[in-house]
């Protein structure tokens, strides 16, 4: 089992402020991170699909690094808004010849107005 | 949740009874997958499939089966359904794989008694 951590499990964060948080995978054998929004009651919804080293994705006030070397993925939110609150997964993909995704476990952010 | 749909939507049911949901697509996406969400663990993966007649395990597939028998359909079954399987089940497409985004369905509450 392939071990994904997701840090912090959750997050208060006023309204206006930026924000971070980190995803953690195995630095061997990767294929590609994903991240997903996720709110209440709703079904995870992609933000991003990461392949390279050093990629960088933005959808309007996310962002997403990558370092596959040392196996980590930063999602930032700048000026973080009410809508904003969900909880975010990230998801890694081996290249062990399979298309199994492990999720992690997800940060859930609150936003405070 | 356009071009996947899941059922039913909610089930209660007894321990020991047979249980299948489905998940129908309409994209003619290859992959299809299953996941279960239980509170601390995240979304984990059951079983998928990447093709017609081709399926492989998940990390939780003990107690369930699965069949496709034609691209639009991935069927999950419980063959006798037990309290632990009281979850949240989400079915997932993607057009290829780990390396693009999945397309959650609205996920499917299962109740065992």
């Amino acid at each position: 089992i392939l071990n994904v951590e997701q840090s912090p499990q959750s997050l208060h964060v006023q309204e206006g402020d930026s924000t971070n948080f980190t995803c953690s995978f195995p630095s061997s054998n990767f294929y590609a991170l994903h991240w997903y929004r996720w709110e209440t009651a709703k079904s995870p919804e992609a933000l991003f699909v990461m392949t390279l080293n050093g990629d960088e994705k933005k959808k309007g006030r996310i962002s997403a690094t990558l370092n596959t070397k040392e196996g980590y993925s930063y999602l930032y939110i700048k000026g973080s808004q009410p809508e904003d609150s969900a909880t975010y997964l990230c998801a890694f993909k081996s290249n062990f010849g399979n298309e199994k995704l492990t999720f992690g476990t997800g940060t859930r952010l609150t936003i405070i107005p | 949740d356009a071009g996947i749909t899941q059922s039913p939507r909610h089930k209660v049911t007894e321990t020991g009874t047979p249980v299948t949901l489905r998940c129908h697509q309409t994209e003619n996406h290859r992959y299809m997958y299953w996941y279960r969400q239980d509170p601390g663990h995240g979304l984990r993966l059951i079983h998928y499939s990447y093709g017609v007649k081709d399926t492989d395990k998940g990390e939780v597939s003990d107690g369930y089966s699965v069949s496709r028998s034609k691209t639009e359909d991935f069927l999950l079954t419980l063959e006798s359904a037990t309290s632990s399987q009281t979850s949240v089940y989400f079915c997932a497409i993607s057009e290829s794989g780990g390396a693009n985004v999945l397309t959650f369905g609205a996920g499917s509450r299962l109740t065992v008694l």
